[in-house]
Order: C-alpha cells, then sequence, then structure tokens
C-alpha cells in the first residue's frame, strides 16, 4: 500500500495564479483532511471531508476550495494564489471521523511557494 | 474551542539524555490524544496516542506519554534519546464527541547533540 499520495511535492506560483493540489488514499478511508503547516503554528485545518460526498470548513478555509471526488481523492484548489498561503500543504486521511482513538495517516507534503 | 500548548520551542540534548516534551490541552470532555513524529523532510507519523484505559501509553522507538486529566496534559517522555530522535514532535487532541477537529499543537523541534 502507498497510503497517502500527494501532487505536486513543490510548486512556485505567482501572485493571482491558480493550482490544484491532489491527494489520494488507498487504505478504504472514508475521512480525509488538508492541513497547512507553518513555522511555529503546528497544523492548521483547512478543509476536511467526513465521508465521500461531503465537505466541510476546518479552521482557516478562506482562499480554498476541495472537491472530494470520490473515497479515494480529495483534492485542495488556489483559485487566485496569494503570498500568504505560502505554507506546507499536508493532506491526512482516517478510517471514520469522530470514532474514539481514531488516526490520522499523513501524505509526504507540498512545499508551495507564492510570489 | 480546543487548543494545544506545547511547553517548549526547541529543545536541545545529548544522546543518552532523558528526554521530556510538555502538552497541555484546552477541553474539558472526553479527548484522544496523540504524539506525531515529523524527521526532517518527512510526513508526519504517529508515535502513540490515548483515547481510554490506562493513562501510561507506550509508543514505538521507546517513547511513552502520561495522561493526567487533572492537568490536561499527555506529555511525552524518553529515558535515553539518540541522535537518530532528532525531529519536531507534535501534540494532537480530538474531542470524542467533538468530531472533525483534531487540534495540533505547535510543535517542538528536537536537536539530540551525538
Amino acid at each position: 500500500n502507498a497510503g497517502v499520495t500527494q501532487t505536486p511535492k513543490f510548486q512556485v506560483l505567482k501572485t493571482g495564479q491558480s493550482m490544484t493540489l491532489q491527494c489520494a488514499q488507498d487504505m478504504n478511508h472514508n475521512s480525509m483532511y488538508w492541513y497547512r503547516q507553518d513555522p511555529g503554528m503546528g497544523l492548521r485545518l483547512i478543509y476536511y471531508s467526513a465521508s465521500e460526498g461531503t465537505t466541510d470548513k476546518g479552521e482557516v478555509p478562506n482562499g480554498y476550495n476541495v472537491s472530494r471526488l470520490n473515497k479515494r481523492e480529495f483534492s485542495l484548489r488556489l483559485e487566485s494564489a496569494a503570498p500568504s498561503q505560502t505554507s506546507v500543504y499536508f493532506c491526512a486521511s482516517s478510517f471514520t471521523l469522530g470514532q474514539p482513538g481514531e488516526t490520522q495517516y499523513f501524505g509526504p507534503g507540498t512545499r508551495l511557494l507564492v510570489l | 474551542a480546543q487548543s494545544v500548548s506545547q511547553h517548549n520551542h526547541h529543545v536541545i540534548l545529548s544522546e543518552a539524555a532523558s528526554l521530556e516534551l510538555g502538552c497541555n490541552y484546552s477541553y474539558g470532555g472526553t479527548v484522544n490524544l496523540f504524539w506525531y513524529v515529523q524527521y526532517p523532510g518527512q510526513h508526519l507519523q504517529l508515535l502513540l496516542k490515548y483515547f481510554s484505559g490506562d493513562p501510561l501509553v507506550k509508543g514505538i522507538k521507546g517513547f511513552e506519554a502520561e495522561f493526567i486529566k487533572s492537568k490536561f496534559s499527555f506529555n511525552l517522555r524518553k529515558p535515553s534519546v539518540q541522535w537518530s530522535d532528532t525531529a519536531e514532535y507534535f501534540c494532537a487532541v480530538n474531542a470524542d464527541n467533538y468530531g472533525q477537529n483534531f487540534v495540533f499543537g505547535p510543535g517542538t523541534r528536537l536537536s539530540v547533540l551525538p
């Protein structure tokens, strides 16, 4: 099993450009998440999908959109990139959100630089 | 809202020293608690978790953590660190009936000197 995979690994954008970060998991998990990681701030939840067909905002959703394409795939879109979105983006998945002891599994991350 | 604090931003130890990283959370209800590790250039990996039972939890690579409910704490310990433990460590909390949020602390960077 590959676990959680993300593409691309690294991306440079100019302000105003758009892009989509891709995430896929092969663990048959129901729930998927997008986080951003910034120095000194830990991981902050952008959006999550509790199950196929549902998405909800997390702590920092502004400037982002998501699509749960199917059970395996959960994409994050930046419609008009801003320098404040320079960050490392992690996708994660878990079997079923809200279950006691539920554990998240993380992808390798995408480093995004917005100039 | 839940929040998670970690006591130290950066800890520097020599090999064989003992380690304790502090973690406190703010939620007063039933919680699930996690420690994740991120080695340089890698993704987050689960070290250990607590969701019920014995408050002393043992994880991988010789790490353990103790849940003290009265102190809202979940401190990570290792009796003797190795150079390979150099990494960033994140505490995370998920409230049992809070559903969506896994709330992460800001992280503690551990540097182990050979």
